[in-house]
């Protein structure tokens, strides 16, 4: 009964490659986050969807693409992975209308880039 | 830029004692605050969150104190276990789907 859950949970993989991170939630949520955490655990938020549509887009190299097929499924693809993006990345979702968009995370990716 | 931050990096807290774990923000915009605990190896999880209009908020064994005037937000733990090891992020939000989170607070328990 996880309620956000993310895969794969660790990912090796060489520059230059192209790689997907998938997210699924089943809280019923309409607002989907990616985020990254960098070795020094800081965490900045990457993309929103809200059903479906892109509402947050921060300064994120082109070669990050999400997806969202769905208001329950948000993937994140990156292309020619560069050493710099190997970090965690959390995937999180929220109700929208709520009294605070409390944001509920996923149990995060771990992504080395060699 | 980050308008969250933390006073602290590292908080060592005898077993038994209380924590304070504090944090400053910067946009007095910000009309909701949230706190989170990281533990190893997993994502964020809510602990507790208050409303500007609230002074003070408590849960089981946490309690949330904000200070609007010189934009202090803390997080008091009582009787700290080890299973309260961990970083602690505070994170603010403006109205909108967006929060921001501070550099967090990792708490060591002493035993």
């Amino acid at each position: 009964d996880t309620a956000v859950s993310q895969t794969p949970k660790y990912l090796v993989t060489q520059m230059g490659n192209d790689k997907s991170i998938k997210c699924e939630q089943n809280l019923g949520h309409d607002t989907m986050y990616w985020y990254k955490q960098d070795s020094k655990k800081f965490l900045k938020i990457m993309f929103s969807y809200n059903n479906k549509e892109l509402i947050i887009n921060e300064t994120v190299p082109n070669r990050f693409s999400p997806k969202s097929p769905d208001k329950a499924h948000l993937n994140l693809h990156i292309n020619s992975l560069e050493l710099g993006d190997s970090a965690v990345y959390f995937c999180a979702s929220s109700q929208s209308g709520l009294a605070g968009p409390t944001q509920y995370f996923g149990p995060g990716t771990r992504l080395l880039v060699l | 830029g980050e308008s969250v931050g933390l006073h602290l990096p590292t908080l060592s807290v005898q077993e038994g004692d209380n924590s304070i774990i504090n944090c400053a923000y910067s946009n007095s915009a910000s009309d909701y605050f949230i706190w989170y605990k990281q533990e190893s190896g997993k994502g964020p999880q809510f602990i507790i969150d208050i409303r500007s209009n609230m002074d003070k908020r408590q849960g089981q064994r946490v309690t949330v104190l904000l200070n609007k005037t010189v934009k202090h937000l803390s997080l008091q733990i009582a009787a700290t276990q080890p299973g309260d090891s961990a970083v602690y992020f505070c994170a603010e939000n403006k109205g909108d789907d967006k929060i921001i989170f501070g550099k967090g607070t990792r708490l060591h328990i002493l035993p």
